[in-house]
């Protein structure tokens, strides 16, 4: 199946920062989803995006759709430690059975 | 809340032997899946059904088996596992919109190590 792409693979930021992620693709998606996997765990939303240009919050993350609807974005604001752990984003097609494709994540490390 | 449980966190196996992950779903999803996990790989869809004692193939289902008698039951089997097959599986659900599988709902997942 297709991939999207994420990189880079890992992340390291101290305390505090902010840091961004992208996600981009060749096809058109309607539906871009992010995902976070505490280490041990299942994946949790965090935020979906169903429109393109829709900018949408969670606390202190912040997630965009791309108007190419080709890419999307995750901020995260003043980091803490508890935001380490595993992020995917996640994109759909158009089409009755189409199915979710996820990247391949990017690990986020948090200095304290 | 949403609630997605798999039946053993973790599993030791030797090869060979027969394989049974569980899933269940509390919230009348349409959807099921089984992914596996493997670092640097991402998720990779081994299975999934749309309806009970329905089932589609997903980008590796070879040596794997599902069985969904019931709505919100899912069940992966490896008929003889193998080394390879030593994995992070995460089972997840969703709705069915008519508009393809929509937001997943994963369960914590289950680590099993074939011998």
């Amino acid at each position: 199946g297709q991939q999207l792409n994420q990189s880079p693979q890992s992340m390291f930021i101290q305390e505090g920062e902010d840091v961004s992620m992208n996600c981009t693709s060749s096809s058109i998606f309607n539906t871009w989803l992010w995902y976070k996997q505490d280490p041990g765990e299942g994946p949790v939303l965090l935020i979906a995006l169903y429109k393109a240009g829709e900018l949408t919050s969670n606390g202190r993350l912040t997630a965009q759709f791309g108007i190419t609807r080709k890419d999307s974005f995750l901020n995260i604001s003043a980091s803490i430690p508890s935001d380490v752990g595993i992020y995917f984003c996640a994109g759909q097609e158009t089409g009755a059975n189409s199915k979710l494709t996820f990247g391949k994540g990017i690990t986020l490390s948090v200095r304290p | 809340d949403v609630k997605v449980t798999q039946s053993s966190r973790y599993l030791v196996k030797r090869t060979g032997e027969k394989v049974f992950l569980e899933c269940v779903q509390d919230m009348d999803h349409e959807n099921m899946f089984w992914y596996r996990q493997d670092p640097g790989l991402g998720l990779r869809l081994i299975y999934f059904s749309y309806d009970v004692k329905m089932k589609e193939k997903g980008d590796i289902p070879e040596g794997y088996s599902v069985s969904r008698e019931k709505k919100e039951r899912f069940s992966l089997i490896l008929e003889s596992a193998s080394t390879n097959q030593t994995s992070m599986y995460l089972c997840a659900s969703s709705f069915w919109t008519g508009g393809g599988t929509g937001e997943l709902f994963f369960g914590e997942g289950s680590r099993l190590t074939v011998l």
